[in-house]
């Protein structure tokens, strides 16, 4: 199993282009979920999903859009690029559950907005 | 408001010192607790739980809710501990795979 899969690793963004970061699971895990990295504020969720068709926000959704309309993805597409923007994105995916549910995370992506 | 704490942005030790990480949490129902870690150029993993109450690498960490702690604790630190350490908490009931994280606690544990 690969587990978790992000790509590009690292990406640089010129303000106002757009992008799409992907992720895939191949752990057949209902749950995944997007998560943003930043210096002294820990690691904050953006979108996330409990299955294929059905996505829902985490605390700071704004300026991204994601999809799921397959188990195994769930891309994250950056609209417009900002500056606030540059961070370190995470994809994670878990079973469903309701006690100790483990997250499996990806190896993260780097993004950059000048 | 839901939120996680932890108070320290760097915690630096000898080798063979104690260690404990403080986390402290703000959640009205019954949270779950874990700790997360990031060691050096690998991927975020979770260290342990603490609905499994088990020790993982010496590392413990008991839930406390009077004080809404969930430190994490080590008897001797070792250089190999050294990584960046995250407090998370999950909606036990009402799970959907959500996690709420601390802003992280760097570990250095000098030889």
């Amino acid at each position: 199993n690969a587990g978790v899969t992000q790509t590009p690793k690292f990406q640089v963004l010129k303000t106002g282009q757009s992008m799409t970061l992907q992720c895939a699971q191949d752990m057949n895990h209902e749950y995944m979920s997007w998560y943003r990295q930043d210096p002294g504020m820990g690691l904050r969720l953006i979108h996330y999903s409990v299955g294929a068709g059905i996505t829902d926000q985490g605390e700071v959704p704004n300026g991204y859009n994601v999809s799921r309309s397959t188990t195994e993805d769930f891309p994250l597409r950056l609209l417009s690029a900002a500056p606030s923007q540059t961070s370190v994105y995470f994809c994670a995916s878990s079973l469903a559950g309701t006690s100790g549910i483990e997250q499996f995370f990806g190896p993260g992506t780097r993004l950059t907005v000048l | 408001a839901q939120r996680v704490t932890q108070p320290e942005k760097l915690l630096s030790v000898f080798k063979g010192a104690p260690v404990e990480l403080k986390c402290n949490y703000s959640y009205s129902g019954s949270p779950e607790l874990f700790w997360y870690v990031q060691y050096s150029r690998q991927r975020l993993q979770l260290l342990l739980r603490h609905i499994s109450r088990e020790s993982i690498k010496g590392f413990t960490a008991d839930l406390n809710k009077g004080e809404t702690s969930f430190h994490l604790k080590k008897p001797f630190a070792q250089e190999e501990d050294s990584a960046m350490y995250y407090c998370a908490l999950s909606h036990g009931s009402s799970n959907t795979g959500k996690l709420i994280f601390g802003q992280g606690t760097t570990l250095q544990v000098k030889p």
